[in-house]
């Protein structure tokens, strides 16, 4: 099966960065996302990574070690729109995808 | 709009009562998902078409929900003789025809249950 830790809350000033952590623990790895939700609303597909390294799409950018089970979201200029909880996601095999409970980031101006 | 659409958008429901969901994936999908989520939780896998092939079916879900996808296209989810704890937001998703493992998800605006 899968395990997925994110952090439960962060704080970050409006135009700063600000960096989210996932680890997974995994029987069967094929590929990881980062998922955008705000209050009430469906996830929002943000990123794709499958091999090792930085993802850079805009102000978003993702990151991935396969060998440490570890990856980071990193958003870049923070705006007000940004405030959400952000999901990381990991797909086995069979193409099914295990959400974490997902990290809500707070923008403050 | 061409996304992936959910009716309704909320249902409310008394204990006992069966309620059903439709999901309308974008239409060139093969792939289509459901999941359930409920306040400050991630998504939880419930279950899976490929084309009207049900592949997977999570172990949490119990013979009171049923799903359906009989032509490939739309796809349905029944919750039968509903309880406080089914209370949540369904999500559906597709995805597109390549291999599963290659492809993202996208998802619908999601039903809200609340049962009473």
């Amino acid at each position: 099966g899968q395990n997925i830790d994110q952090p439960t809350e962060m704080t970050a000033t409006e135009g700063a960065i600000v960096q989210i952590n996932c680890t997974y623990q995994t029987s069967g790895f094929n590929g990881l996302f980062w998922y955008q939700q705000h209050a009430g609303e469906a996830p929002t597909f943000l990123s794709y990574n499958v091999l090792d390294g930085l993802e850079e799409k805009g102000r978003f950018s993702s990151f991935l070690s396969r060998s440490k089970g570890y990856s980071y979201l990193l958003l870049k200029e923070l705006q007000m729109k940004d405030s959400a909880s952000y999901l990381c996601a990991v797909r086995d095999n069979a193409g099914k995808s295990t959400f974490g409970d997902g990290t809500t980031l707070t923008v403050k101006p | 709009d061409t996304g992936v659409s959910q009716n309704p958008r909320h249902k409310i429901t008394k204990r006992g009562q069966n309620v059903t969901f439709r999901c309308d994936p974008i239409s060139e999908h093969n792939r289509l998902y459901w999941y359930r989520q409920t306040l400050g939780q991630g998504p939880e896998f419930l279950t899976y078409f490929q084309n009207e092939a049900q592949l997977e079916k999570s172990r949490l879900l119990s013979d009171r929900f049923s799903a359906e996808r009989p032509k490939g296209s739309f796809s349905t989810l029944e919750i039968q003789r509903t309880e406080q704890g089914d209370s949540a937001m369904y999500l559906c998703a597709s995805s597109g025809r390549g291999q599963a493992y290659q492809e993202t998800q996208y998802f619908g605006p999601g039903t809200r249950l609340l049962v009473l």
